[in-house]
């Protein structure tokens, strides 16, 4: 989607490496979130965003830490990558309230 | 804690029949319900949105319901194409913005 952008889409890194991933919006969105998905267990989300420097942990958070210092940046990072974090991470938008969601096209991250 | 189930896992129809994908959640307790479709290896497009106060909504071959005092919806595709041919999930949102996904169905629409 135009409004929404992850990067990068492919990175393979070793275990125990730390590793950051970023997703930049330009709808001026208040809420964003990260969601990984895997066969099996569909969509999870891991942290999301109520704001500049407002964060909050999902359901699969352990492992992973983010922060959003501007409104149109949230970044996932893997303090020291496993092998667990394998995975299709996805990035989403909302305005809140009655509004849906956006996502990004995705990061396929491989860890060796 | 909101549990969103799809049913069946895949499905496979013929070209040109319309079908019904099925979402049923445990909280009835919802503020919105949202279907989207995913290409392999793609991101998530959103393809309708049903506010808890609605009932339906349609965009040209998609209708979906919403039926929140009994936990279900249903995503109707008419005249069904190859181009269909995708995973659909819906997700419902409860009231501290976050969404909870089904696992999917993956429709495959045969020529």
């Amino acid at each position: 989607d135009a409004g929404i952008t992850q990067s990068p889409r492919h990175k393979v890194t070793e275990t125990g490496t730390p590793v950051t991933l970023r997703c930049h919006q330009t709808e001026n969105h208040r809420y964003m979130y990260w969601y990984r998905q895997d066969p099996g267990h569909g969509l999870r989300l891991i942290h999301y965003s109520y704001g500049v420097k407002d964060t909050d942990k999902g359901e699969v958070s352990d492992g992973y830490s983010v922060s959003r210092s501007k409104t149109e940046d949230f970044l996932l990072t893997l303090e020291s990558a496993t092998s667990s974090q394998t995975s299709v991470y996805f990035c989403a938008i909302s305005e809140g309230g009655p509004y849906g969601y956006t996502f990004g096209s995705g990061t396929r991250l491989t860890v060796v | 804690k909101q549990e969103v189930t799809q049913i069946p896992a895949a499905l496979s129809v013929p070209e040109g029949e319309n079908l019904v994908l099925n979402c049923s959640f445990t909280d009835s307790a919802i503020y919105n319900l949202q279907w989207f479709r995913q290409d392999p290896g793609k991101g998530l497009t959103s393809l309708l949105l049903i506010q808890s106060s609605q009932r339906e909504q349609t965009s040209g071959r998609l209708n979906a319901s919403l039926d929140k005092s009994s936990g279900r919806s249903t995503l109707y595709i008419a005249a069904s194409q190859p181009g269909d041919s995708a995973t659909y999930l819906c997700a419902v949102k409860r009231g501290n913005e976050k969404l909870t996904f089904g696992t999917g169905t993956r429709l495959t629409i045969i020529p």
